[in-house]
């Protein structure tokens, strides 16, 4: 079955240092979703990509979905303690059905 | 913008007892909700795909006779965790698609489930 892949698990940054997370899918995507959760909190929508090649941006947050679409990134730019978080990436197969989350990427910033 | 709701947030029960859950969609129609479970500092595991006016598909390794989920309406769908056991505590969370737009997903906020 589809399995969708995340690295790193874990990430400590200095508050301004740069963040990436990677994501892969054992098979090609419909769409990709990035979400965050906060701790004790649910996740959240953070963006939606659905075109091969596809970049978007929000703020310090850029996001690229893979030309084969099967993979995917976040970055984010000059990080702060508000980004404090995990991130997960959740990819949609053809059938436009179930979403499966990847197992997320822990962002620790230290101020 | 799209608001899910879940309740209880937070529920205490003793082993044996059963506990439901309820996702609702406040202000669209969701045909489809799916349940996901998580446990402490993991990541989301789909448990099932509720579809509206019939049986709910379930995860490979998903009891459906222990996680009973009913969708009787357009904006509501139920889980129940019968005969509860301590293993059975978790982070429980719903979420819906808006059909109409295949739009992401929105999410309930979750119901923290003891079983003691």
């Amino acid at each position: 079955g589809q399995q969708v892949m995340q690295i790193p698990q874990y990430q400590h940054v200095q508050e301004g240092e740069d963040f990436t997370t990677y994501c892969n899918s054992s098979t090609t995507l419909s769409n990709i979703q990035w979400y965050k959760q906060r701790p004790g909190g649910h996740p959240v929508f953070l963006i939606q990509l659905v075109k091969s090649g596809e970049v978007k941006k929000q703020k310090r947050l850029t996001f690229q979905f893979g030309e084969a679409k099967k993979n995917s990134s976040l970055h984010i730019t000059a990080t702060q303690t508000t980004d404090v978080g995990t991130y997960f990436c959740a990819g949609q197969g053809t059938s436009y059905d179930k979403v499966i989350f990847g197992p997320g990427t822990s962002l620790s910033v230290i101020p | 913008g799209a608001v899910v709701s879940q309740h209880p947030s937070r529920v205490i029960c003793k082993s044996g007892t059963s506990v439901k859950i309820e996702c609702r969609s406040l202000d669209f129609q969701a045909t489809t909700m799916f349940w996901y479970r998580q446990f402490p500092k993991k990541s989301l595991m789909l448990m099932a795909t509720s579809n509206e006016g019939s049986k709910a598909t379930y995860e490979q390794g998903v009891e459906k006779d222990k996680f009973l989920i009913n969708h009787a309406s357009l904006t509501l769908s139920t889980l129940t965790v019968t005969s509860a056991h301590p293993e059975d505590s978790s982070f429980y969370i719903c979420s819906a698609r808006d059909t109409r737009y295949n739009s992401p997903l929105h999410f309930g906020n979750g119901t923290r489930l003891t079983v003691t």
